[in-house]
């Protein structure tokens, strides 16, 4: 299982574009790269997903390089709200596999 | 919308009582689990199931068993209950290509 690494925590003005990086140096063929939000007290919610170049939806955006190695999730004009934690996720999405989720990033939000 | 449901949000047990955590989901997704959340640990997965019946553990499993006799129903057992064992617990279930659905999580004291 591919392994990812991300800042334990980052602060960001109210405002700022945020663009958290997570490092999969040893992310397989079929591996998928996965994000997700978390609030105090709350189970983590699904935001994005993507395998390689660019993903955006209506909350975020995912780039992807090409060697797939990292992947950064970008989240446009942060608010108060955006305040969580964010878990950077790599597994294969065909077939079942345990996923660890690590400790994530605890993006602060600042007024 | 997907649901899924945990029976309860808060459960105070006493040291050495067998404890049931109920999650249902009603997406007809085969796999689920079941992770606990500890400050300073991220998510840690105590079992996993990918059909009904079907069980496997995931990275920390010991002092807990599970139960899957519906698809629709991942059932968590303490078996006997300690106070290292007290945690938010958090139940998802996976469609997967879609990512997880979690709850809202049964945040556990055994006192």
């Amino acid at each position: 299982l591919a392994k990812t690494t991300q800042p334990i925590s980052m602060d960001s003005y109210e405002g700022q574009e945020v663009n958290i990086t997570c490092s999969h140096n040893n992310i397989a063929t079929n591996d998928y790269i996965t994000w997700y939000q978390q609030f105090p007290s709350q189970g983590p919610r699904f935001i994005i997903q993507g395998y390689k170049t660019k993903v955006t939806n209506e909350v975020a955006s995912l780039f992807i390089p090409a060697d797939r190695k990292s992947s950064t999730l970008s989240l446009p004009r942060v608010s108060l709200s955006d305040t969580a934690v964010y878990y950077c996720l790599v597994g294969d999405i065909v077939s079942y596999q345990k996923v660890t989720f690590g400790t994530g990033t605890k993006l602060q939000v600042i007024p | 919308d997907v649901k899924v449901t945990q029976s309860s949000r808060y459960l105070v047990k006493r040291t050495g009582e067998k404890v049931f955590l109920e999650c249902v989901q009603d997406m007809d997704h085969e796999n689920m689990f079941w992770y606990r959340q500890d400050p300073g640990l991220g998510l840690r997965l105590i079992y996993f199931s990918y059909d009904v019946k079907m069980k496997e553990k995931g990275d920390i499993p010991e002092g807990y068993s599970v139960s899957r006799e519906k698809k629709e129903r991942f059932s968590l057992i303490l078996e006997s209950a300690s106070t290292n064992q007290t945690s938010m617990y958090l139940c998802a279930a996976e469609r997967l290509g879609w990512g997880y659905t979690f709850g809202s999580g049964t945040r556990l004291t055994v006192v």
